[in-house]
């Protein structure tokens, strides 16, 4: 079976800190992990993915992404947060024997300017 | 939201009916997908189809139907049986690269129940 957590709702940071959105897995496999932002009202835009390789993922618009396999982690981050950063993210993963991927419930981030 | 394209951005249903939102892709992609949005739920996945002529039943597939008769398409219907239609639909389709698949979205439909 496979599953994913975002920990937290809600993260809140000030315009020009970094940022940090976190996503733990669960897979009986080998994960395939992604991220995905949403802004109001619109579909939810792919900004990166780790298969296999190097355990840092650069994305678009700045962001990137730490496997971790010991923590089972996929963390989002990027080192200085925008006010148009402000969305609703989402982590996905999909274990090596499975179809589909499977979606946390998000994490809205506010930057506050 | 690239070469997917949903419609309509908003659709009323009356109670009983059945009513079909329609998902179509330029992008040459074989797979495509149909999720369901609520809030605080993330997405959960209704059906999918990998090739033409195929589809397969996703996590809350009872009270939806779909179809895919062309690569470009895959219309999702909302049937009288699904008793909470109310949410976000978001269609996918999607292309191997890396030795992985990446979904891309479409802009979404909101259904909502008069």
């Amino acid at each position: 079976a496979q599953s994913v957590a975002q920990p937290e709702d809600q993260v809140n940071v000030a315009e020009g800190n970094p940022l940090t959105v976190k996503c733990t897995y669960s897979v009986s496999g080998n994960p395939y992990l992604f991220w995905y932002v949403q802004y109001p009202n619109r579909g939810l835009q792919f900004l990166l993915k780790y298969i296999t390789g190097d355990n840092l993922v650069k994305g678009s618009y700045g962001f990137e992404a730490e496997f971790n396999k010991s923590q089972t982690s996929f963390h989002l981050k990027k080192p200085s947060a925008l006010v148009s950063d402000s969305a609703l993210y989402f982590c996905a993963v999909r274990d090596s024997g499975a179809n589909n991927l499977f979606f946390g419930t998000g994490t809205r981030l506010t930057v506050i300017p | 939201d690239g070469g997917i394209t949903q419609s309509p951005k908003y659709l009323f249903r009356k109670e009983g009916q059945n009513v079909t939102l329609s998902c179509e892709q330029n992008l040459n992609h074989d797979a495509m997908y149909w999720y369901r949005q609520d809030p605080g739920q993330g997405l959960r996945l209704i059906y999918y189809s990998q090739i033409v002529n195929d589809f397969q039943k996703g996590d809350i597939a009872e009270g939806y139907s779909v179809s895919r008769e062309k690569k470009e398409s895959f219309p999702l219907t909302v049937t009288s049986a699904q008793k909470n239609p109310t949410a976000f639909y978001l269609c996918a389709s999607s292309i191997w690269a890396d030795k992985q698949e990446t979904q891309y979205f479409g802009p979404g439909t909101r259904l909502l129940v008069l």
